[in-house]
């Protein structure tokens, strides 16, 4: 069982909005910095989001991140078939000195 | 532009040692490279990372059997995990670690895939 907890699928329409939580604690998420990554079918993962709401270049603003308390947040607006993949969530956890990753969330564009 | 490749055997038995190297190009100073892996339709597990000065942080739930180093060239970096098991069978990525504090993996390797079997 992961330490950071992402529901495991979201849906909507094209154009429409998602939104992927990510869950955490003291030792993790309240603490320390987040970071997204959206993996396409059969490929890498790559860097969306990072420290919490920084955007790589090349991102588009549509994709976004944010941080309350010890749950981060990704949003995606004007959802594309392109953004349909898994994205997941990562973090350092102080207490057990190790980066965590997010369980997962597959994003199904309908 | 920085690019990392990763490199090694795909196939091993049970109880040998996994050894892969991350090549890294388009870095001109001292950079972080980790090792990320991902189980055949499972989430990802981070593996640990190096600077290549020589700091070196494992995952504690791996840590009795990794070994992560970095190569004289500082263009390279290697991962050996020992007494292998079909546990081990995983897409094994290596990435740049940055961030202040570091929080960040960019860019990734394609990835290898390796299996354990006998």
């Amino acid at each position: 069982q992961s330490v950071l907890t992402q529901p495991p699928s979201v849906s909507a329409a094209p154009g429409q909005r998602v939104t992927i939580s990510c869950s955490g604690s003291n030792s993790n998420i309240g603490k320390t910095y987040v970071s997204w990554y959206q993996q396409l079918p059969g490929a890498a993962p790559k860097l969306v989001v990072h420290d919490d709401n920084g955007r790589p270049s090349g991102i588009p603003d549509r994709i976004s991140g944010s941080k309350s308390g010890t749950t981060a947040t990704l949003d995606i607006t004007g959802l594309q078939p392109g953004d349909e993949a898994e994205y997941y969530c990562v973090t350092w956890d102080l207490s057990l000195g190790s980066f965590v990753f997010g369980s997962g969330t597959k994003v199904t564009v309908l | 532009q920085v690019k990392l490749q990763e490199s090694g055997p795909g196939l091993l038995r049970p109880s040998e040692t996994l050894s892969l190297t991350c090549t890294v190009s388009g870095v001109s100073t001292d950079y972080y490279g980790t090792w990320v892996r991902q189980p055949p339709g499972k989430g990802l597990e981070w593996i640990g990372y190096i600077y290549s000065s020589g700091t070196i942080k494992y995952n504690p739930s791996l840590k009795s059997r990794v070994t992560i180093s970095m190569g004289t060239s500082k263009n390279q970096f290697s991962l050996k995990l020992k007494s292998v098991t079909a546990a081990d069978t995983a897409v094994y990525y290596c990435a740049r670690l940055g961030g202040s504090p570091l929080n960040w993996f960019d860019p990734w390797g394609q990835g290898t895939l390796v299996t354990v079997s006998s």
